[in-house]
Parts: C-alpha cells; structure tokens; sequence
C-alpha cells in the first residue's frame, strides 16, 4: 500500500496560535488527499477533501477559514489550525487516495494529535 | 443519509476465544467496504476491501465477509497482539467524491492471555 507520511506525531500549543500540520504521499500520486478528525472513542469525521492544485472541499459545519488546506503538489497537503482554541483539540489525521485507480483503497497517515493550552 | 453502524463497541476475549465484529451499514450503492485496523495514537491500518455481496477475504487470524447489509470481522483463535480497535468504513458509489470513506465509531478488542 501507499506510504503516508504526517507531521508532527504530536504538537502542544497555546490558545490564539496557529499550528501546521503535513502530509505527504511518498510513493503516491495523490491527486485527492482527506483530512479526518478522530475525537477519544469516537469515529474519524471527514473534514474537509484537499484535491491538487484546486481549492478544498470542506464538510458542513467546519469553518474553511479556521482550517486552512492546501494541496499545491500531489505529494503534499498542508492543513493549518488558525488561532486554536482548547476545543480544537483533537487527533488529525489525513488519507490520500488517486483518482486513477477505481475502487481505490485509502491510506492513512499516523496522526496528529493536538493538544491546545 | 449514509451510515455506519458497529457493534459491540467493546469486545474482551481470552486468548484463542473466536468471535466476529458486526458492522451494518446503510449506504446509496456501495463501492466498497473497508476494515481497518487502529492502535492508540495511531492513523488506521488497511487490513481488506469487500466489493460485492458473498465476497470473503483472510489475513492471517482474520476473516472479514460481506453481505448487502452487513459484514463481518471474524477473529480465530486471538492473540494479545490483535487488540486493537478495528474500523470499519463505506465508500458510496453515487453522488460521493471517490476516496471519501463514511467510518464506524469502531469496535474495541481486547485479548488478554
């Protein structure tokens, strides 16, 4: 399967400051990458879908301006939490998939999880 | 409106007690079913795709079959190290971003020697 790179594995911040987080398609071409927020004992929800060189696509109820996505190359998403707050803590965690391939598998990072103070 | 639907949410075995994870799901032509595999603090593991009804497909200790409602996760004779949370997730085929995979909040195993 692909290998999909995230960083940082773990990032503490204090409240107002904005964190990046990466990921990286290393073997992929990831023309659509998925970005998911996994809160303790509950189900990874979609949060937004990055696709390459376009603006991202965001789920109903998620603010595009806190969360900011590019996606400039087929290898690398970047989703930035502006001016995080406590409630935004949480486990972020991105998938890429390719457009090419049908009934295509998805592939995971390993998370970040972010801890806001 | 898709869904997803796993049970139990926590399942404890002692090792070498078989048992099967439920996962129910309600979705606009399916694409394709998924089980994965998620430590702590870690990003979900592909264990099998499922694309059609009757399909079975194993990996080891684990057996994952599909029916038009449902599919099952069976574990034969667990070991410590298959505990784990085990999620299982849809990818619709109509009116869906292909990729996009609609997630169950996952079964929690525990083995125990």
């Amino acid at each position: 399967g692909a290998v999909v790179s995230q960083h940082p594995s773990r990032v503490i911040c204090k409240s107002g400051t904005s964190v990046k987080i990466e990921c990286r398609s290393l073997d992929f071409q990831a023309t659509t990458m998925f970005w998911y927020r996994q809160f303790p004992k509950q189900s990874l929800m979609l949060m937004a879908t990055s696709n390459e060189g376009s603006k991202a696509t965001y789920e109903q109820g998620v603010e595009k301006d806190k969360f900011l996505i590019n996606h400039a190359s087929l290898t690398l998403s970047t989703l930035t939490v502006t001016s995080a707050h406590p409630e935004d803590s949480s486990f972020y965690i991105c998938s890429v998939s390719s457009l090419q391939e049908l009934n295509t598998e998805a592939f995971f990072g390993q998370g970040t999880r972010l801890t806001v103070v | 409106e898709d869904q997803v639907t796993q049970s139990p949410e926590a399942l404890r075995l002692q090792e070498g007690e078989s048992s099967s994870l439920n996962c129910s799901y309600t979705v606009s032509g399916l694409r394709g079913l998924f089980w994965y595999r998620q430590d702590p603090g870690k990003g979900p593991e592909f264990l099998f795709t499922l694309y059609s009804a009757g399909e079975e497909k194993e990996k080891e200790r684990l057996k994952a079959t599909l029916t038009k409602k449902e599919s099952f996760l069976h574990i034969t004779a667990p070991k410590p190290e298959d505990s784990a949370t085990y999620l299982c997730a849809v990818q619709a085929d109509r009116g869906s971003t292909l990729g996009r995979l609609y997630f169950g909040r996952g079964t929690q195993l525990t083995v125990w020697p």
